[in-house]
């Protein structure tokens, strides 16, 4: 079965400071990833996405992620945190075999102290 | 385009109620998921479709709940008859081809008294 796990449900940072959030998959073909952002009240956005091609992907307001396949990991970062960066952020997997299906891990709540 | 249209944003219904979940997925994409969001159980994936097509609905927690795709641009996620404990958000999105993300709607939040 193909999943996804994200640690730590919350991670508090300072302002300024690098964001480190993790993802780990387990698949047996190479999934589809993606990184959503959710601010309070509003749906889910794209943040970024890696397919295939460079494993090092960027995204939109700073973050990046890289795909290591040996570690079947998909970390998010940001040199820099800002105080707009407070959200819950959720890694997704998409599978590339006949389903198709699109599923999310349980998602990393993201603290910004000033 | 708008991007994937939910309705009604809030819903508040009384227990034993049929509550009925709208979605218009963005035009052109054949993908549609809906999803629901709880703080203890996170985001989960109910069911979802393509081409209109009901794929895995392994997802869908009860009888009572049930999803259909009439055409390529409106979805609809029903509950009868509503409980507390269906008490959540529900999202809706859709994908173009299988190899693309998804685009998320603003959701419905179903609050069952």
């Amino acid at each position: 079965a193909q999943s996804v796990t994200q640690l730590g449900s919350h991670v508090s940072v300072s302002e300024g400071a690098l964001v480190l959030l993790r993802c780990n998959y387990s698949s047996s073909v190479p999934p589809y990833l993606f990184w959503y952002v959710q601010y309070p009240n509003q749906g889910l956005q794209l943040l970024l996405k890696y397919t295939t091609g460079a494993t090092l992907v960027k995204g939109i307001n700073g973050f990046e992620a890289e795909f290591k396949k040996s570690e079947t990991s998909f970390h998010l970062t940001k040199p820099s945190a800002h105080m707009s960066d407070a959200a819950e952020y959720f890694c997704a997997v998409r599978r590339m075999d006949s389903s198709y299906k699109l599923i999310f891990g349980s998602g990393t709540r993201l603290l910004v102290r000033p | 385009d708008a991007g994937v249209i939910q309705s009604p944003r809030h819903e508040v219904t009384e227990m034993g109620q049929e509550v009925t979940l709208r979605c218009k997925p963005i035009s052109g994409h054949d993908y549609l998921f809906w999803y629901r969001q709880t703080m203890m159980r996170g985001l989960e994936l109910l069911i979802y479709f393509n081409n209109n097509v009901p794929i895995d609905d392994s997802g869908m927690p009860e009888d009572r709940f049930s999803a259909k795709m009439p055409n390529a641009s409106f979805s609809t996620l029903k509950i009868q008859p509503s409980e507390p404990r269906d008490s959540a958000v529900y999202f809706c999105a859709s994908s173009f081809r299988a190899f693309t993300e998804a685009f998320f709607g603003q959701g419905t939040r179903l609050t069952v008294v």
